[in-house]
């Protein structure tokens, strides 16, 4: 059974401050990592995508991959109150042709404080 | 641009009765994907399609069927609806090519009474 695994929060942080999403997996296999934010009563959007060791930074988000310890994690700099949301950490297994089966974790709830 | 699109929006069903969920991808891609995502928790991968054939399963069980048209759109059936069934359903779409990313319509709400 693949399995994503996040803390499900509440993670509350001040505005201005950086928060630190974490999320590790499973699957040693799995090559492709992404962080998806969801709105309460929305459906999940894209943020970042990963699939190399190491950081990638995109404005305020930077997402960071250590596949030996099976550990992804996402920064947020500079947190907005508009960035409260669930942040749900997916993962693609290895193998499979059509690659729409992504594993997803339960998803951590951010609230920046003003 | 529309983005994927999905109807309807919210529903109301009752336990026993079946249920039709409507997707249109992205324009550009071909291939669907659905999601049920109870509340709390993260989606689930229902199956995908792609040529108008179901290309992988979750675990979900045969009560939950689907299928793709020719313009790639995509239909998700559930029969014998179950209080459980109750969920954010989502369809995804991506470009063709297992290193493509997917992306999430609005979903539909259904709740089962």
């Amino acid at each position: 059974q693949k399995e994503v695994e996040q803390n499900s929060g509440p993670l509350s942080v001040p505005e201005g401050a950086i928060a630190s999403l974490n999320c590790t997996y499973s699957d040693r296999g799995s090559q492709s990592f992404f962080w998806y934010r969801q709105y309460s009563g929305k459906s999940p959007e894209l943020i970042m995508f990963i699939y190399s060791n190491g950081d990638k930074e995109d404005g305020r988000f930077t997402a960071q991959l250590n596949k030996a310890s099976q550990y992804v994690s996402l920064l947020i700099r500079d947190s907005q109150p508009s960035d409260s949301a669930t942040y749900l950490c997916a993962v693609k297994p290895e193998g499979g042709n059509y690659g729409q089966n992504f594993v997803f974790g339960p998803g951590t709830r951010l609230s920046v404080l003003p | 641009d529309a983005g994927v699109t999905q109807s309807p929006t919210h529903l109301i069903k009752t336990r026993g009765q079946q249920v039709t969920l409507r997707c249109s991808p992205k324009s550009g891609h071909d291939t669907v994907s659905w999601y049920q995502q109870a509340l709390g928790q993260g989606p689930q991968f229902i199956f995908q399609y792609y040529e108008e054939e179901e290309r992988q399963r979750g675990n979900f069980p045969d009560r939950f069927s689907g299928h793709q048209f020719p313009n790639y759109s995509s239909e998700l059936n559930v029969n014998a609806l179950l209080l459980g069934d109750s969920a954010l359903y989502l369809c995804a779409s991506s470009y063709p090519g297992p290193k493509n990313t997917i992306y999430f319509g609005e979903g539909s709400w259904l709740t089962v009474v």
